[in-house]
């Protein structure tokens, strides 16, 4: 099964850490999407991303948030000195020939900070 | 902005029911998916509607898109418990965007 994959699937970390989620695309696909999702929330999109380019990175927080998707491994989204409002489920989805094909959606990675 | 509004919030009805759930906006969707999310689980694609008044079905679902583009329903007949889940639309604005509005969502609890 060659889904998108996402690790860690949670992840507690104490105010100020940082947190690192990893996002695999499915194979073949080289578009990848981070999507927040609050609790009792809809998605929201933070970024998207190519191979090693940042397309559009609108829906992200200018601050402590960034996103990186190398020539290889896997896409990294990346919060520094997380706070309590950082907790929530981040969503990765891929897709192969944007940006009229469907985007499909890993697992989450829950964050919780205490 | 672009924005998506999903009713009913909540729906518990007991097995064998039909049941509607409806995604609308004031905006024009070049087109629409729908998602079902479980527990701890990531949005699973559904259907995606293109055509206004289109009406697409998978076995016991139905999905209608609007004439104009701006709602769409999903009709599940006989529900089963294995229906239970949370059911997102997200529409795609402008055609060949990238950036999915999801609704936010209506959570269905199909009773035994």
């Amino acid at each position: 099964n060659a889904g998108v994959m996402q690790n860690p699937r949670h992840l507690v970390r104490r105010r100020g850490q940082e947190a690192r989620l990893r996002c695999s695309p499915m194979k073949g696909h080289s578009h990848v999407y981070w999507y927040r999702q609050l609790p009792e929330e809809g998605l929201k999109f933070m970024v998207y991303l190519q191979k090693e380019n940042i397309i559009d990175e609108s829906g992200m927080p200018k601050e402590r948030f960034s996103a990186e998707f190398p020539k290889e491994g896997p896409s990294i989204l990346r919060i520094q000195q997380v706070v309590r409002g950082d907790s929530a489920a981040y969503f990765c989805a891929s897709s192969n020939l944007p940006p009229a094909d469907t985007q499909y959606f890993g697992p989450g990675t829950r964050l919780t900070v205490l | 902005t672009q924005l998506l509004e999903q009713s009913p919030q909540f729906l518990s009805i007991q097995e064998g029911e039909n049941l509607t759930v409806y995604c609308n906006s004031s905006s024009v969707f070049s087109s629409l998916q729908w998602y079902r999310q479980e527990p701890g689980e990531g949005p699973v694609l559904l259907v995606t509607v293109v055509t206004g008044g289109e009406v697409k079905k998978l076995k016991r679902l139905t999905f209608q898109f609007g004439d104009a583009r701006k709602d769409s329903s999903l009709h599940i007949t006989a529900a089963q418990p294995g229906d239970t889940g949370l059911y997102l639309c997200a529409g795609e604005g402008r055609a060949g965007t990238y950036k999915y509005i999801f609704g936010t969502g209506t959570r269905l609890k199909v009773l035994a």
